[in-house]
């Protein structure tokens, strides 16, 4: 069985900066998906990225930006020049390609933005 | 943009009553799910559909059932409420594999309260 493990439950940062979330994940599998979803606090939880395992580059989108590590089984979420509305639970999650689409989730991890 | 609609935002039902939390998506999906989310527990997987009249358990079953009579509808059943099943419930859908947006669209959750 898949797992996917959030080693960080809580992290904060200042506005503009960068910051890091963690995501460790272990599978059999060579074929998967792997995403980063954002839950801002009473709000619906949105695709803040995602990556196919086959590709070696890695997915940016806007100041979002992950770091994969195939052989490592590590997917980082990078959020440059943090923004307020960027607090969230944020939830590293993983997919079987070609399977049942069903979604691993990690814990998730708590950012805060400080103004 | 794909809406996923749960039916109700926060509910409170007494301890035996039998709950139908409601999900309608609006754009023809096939696969349908449902997840709980807890403090510290992340989403764990109820169930899931491929179909109409096709149901999967998923990582959490017990306790619960579903019914999907119509593609764009799934309902998840809580056939005697119990306190331990207090929690946050999220409805997803996913896009098809290979679309630009692949991944889950969720639902705005359902917060249950079991009193």
């Amino acid at each position: 069985a898949q797992t996917v493990t959030q080693s960080q439950p809580e992290m904060s940062v200042q506005e503009a900066e960068t910051v890091t979330l963690s995501c460790t994940y272990d599978t059999s599998e060579s074929n998967y998906y792997l995403f980063w979803y954002k839950q801002p606090p009473s709000r619906q939880m949105i695709l803040v990225i995602r990556q196919e395992a086959y590709k070696q580059q890695n997915a940016t989108e806007n100041r979002f930006s992950v770091n994969f590590q195939k052989a490592a089984k590590s997917f980082s979420l990078k959020i440059s020049d943090s923004q307020l509305g960027d607090t969230a639970m944020y939830f590293c999650a993983f997919m079987t390609q070609g399977g049942s689409e069903k979604l691993v989730f990690g814990k998730g991890t708590k950012l805060t933005v400080n103004p | 943009d794909v809406k996923v609609t749960q039916s109700s935002r926060y509910l409170v039902k007494r301890t035996g009553e039998k709950v139908f939390l409601e999900c309608v998506q609006d754009m023809d999906h096939e696969n349908m799910f449902w997840y709980r989310q807890d403090p510290g527990l992340g989403l764990r997987l109820i169930y899931f559909s491929y179909d109409v009249k096709m149901k999967e358990k998923g990582d959490i079953p017990e306790g619960y059932s579903v019914s999907r009579e119509k593609k764009e509808r799934f309902s998840l059943i809580l056939e005697s409420a119990s306190t331990n099943q207090t929690s946050m419930y999220l409805c997803a859908s996913t896009t098809p594999e290979g679309a630009p947006s692949y991944g889950y669209t969720f639902g705005s959750g359902t917060r249950l309260t079991v009193v």
